[in-house]
């Protein structure tokens, strides 16, 4: 079965750090980009970041760059997102997701881990 | 980078014909896919490439796309189809290459 398990969510105060990880399994790991999707309470999908299959290409929106960083390791199936500096407006549930054969759309997606950053 | 636009909801009665759009520019020309996310759960690949169904999705799901128009039609609305949609285009060139729409919440009186 193909899935992705995500994982390191909690509360953390304003500009504290933090690290995601993505377990995935169930499909050929080094073949597809991974990426990072945000949901904040009660509002919509707003795309974090993500990285190739080999971690080349890494991207991230505008509102992280500089403070969250995307990575994996392949021979974990693992891809983090190390996110410092955070802020109260990063509050929000955060999910991994697999891109599909040709990156444009995101096939699998992971259950989310809750990231609350709070004082 | 791109701007896509879904109303934030529309309702439908069990066993009618729900029409969910998203706009942007020239989106005709684009791979546009939806997602459906119902309370408590991941999104959900339904739609992609306009109008392809992913396996297990069911039939009364398509889409299609003209101009500055992508619509996901949802025939003979289930209670159970009640959740919200998101559209999302992919930007390659972009610094931003994956976009979604505000998403539509679909209510099934």
């Amino acid at each position: 079965e193909v899935q992705l398990v995500e994982s390191g969510g909690g509360l953390v105060q304003p500009g504290g750090s933090l690290r995601l990880s993505c377990a995935a399994s169930g499909f050929t790991f080094a073949s597809y980009g991974i990426n990072w999707v945000r949901q904040a309470p009660g509002k919509g999908l707003e795309w974090v970041s993500g990285i190739g299959g080999r971690g080349d290409s890494p991207k991230s929106a505008d509102f992280v760059k500089g403070r969250f960083t995307i990575s994996r390791d392949n021979s974990k199936n693992t891809v983090y997102l190390q996110m410092t500096s955070l802020r109260a407006e990063d509050t929000a549930i955060y999910y991994c997701a697999k891109e599909g054969k040709y990156s444009s759309l995101f096939d699998i997606w992971g259950q989310g881990t809750m990231v609350t950053v709070s004082s | 980078s791109f701007v896509l636009t879904q109303p934030p909801s529309v309702s439908v009665a069990p066993g009618q014909t729900a029409t969910l759009t998203c706009g942007g520019n020239n989106i005709g020309s684009r791979s546009v896919h939806w997602y459906q996310q119902k309370p408590g759960q991941a999104p959900v690949l339904v739609i992609y490439y306009g109008s392809d169904r992913p396996s297990g999705i069911p039939e009364r799901f398509s889409g299609s796309k003209s101009g500055n128009t992508a619509t996901l039609t949802i025939s003979r609305v289930e209670a159970g189809d009640e959740a919200d949609f998101y559209c999302q285009v992919w930007d390659p060139t972009s610094d931003h290459p994956w976009v979604f729409g505000g998403g539509t919440k679909l209510t099934v009186l």
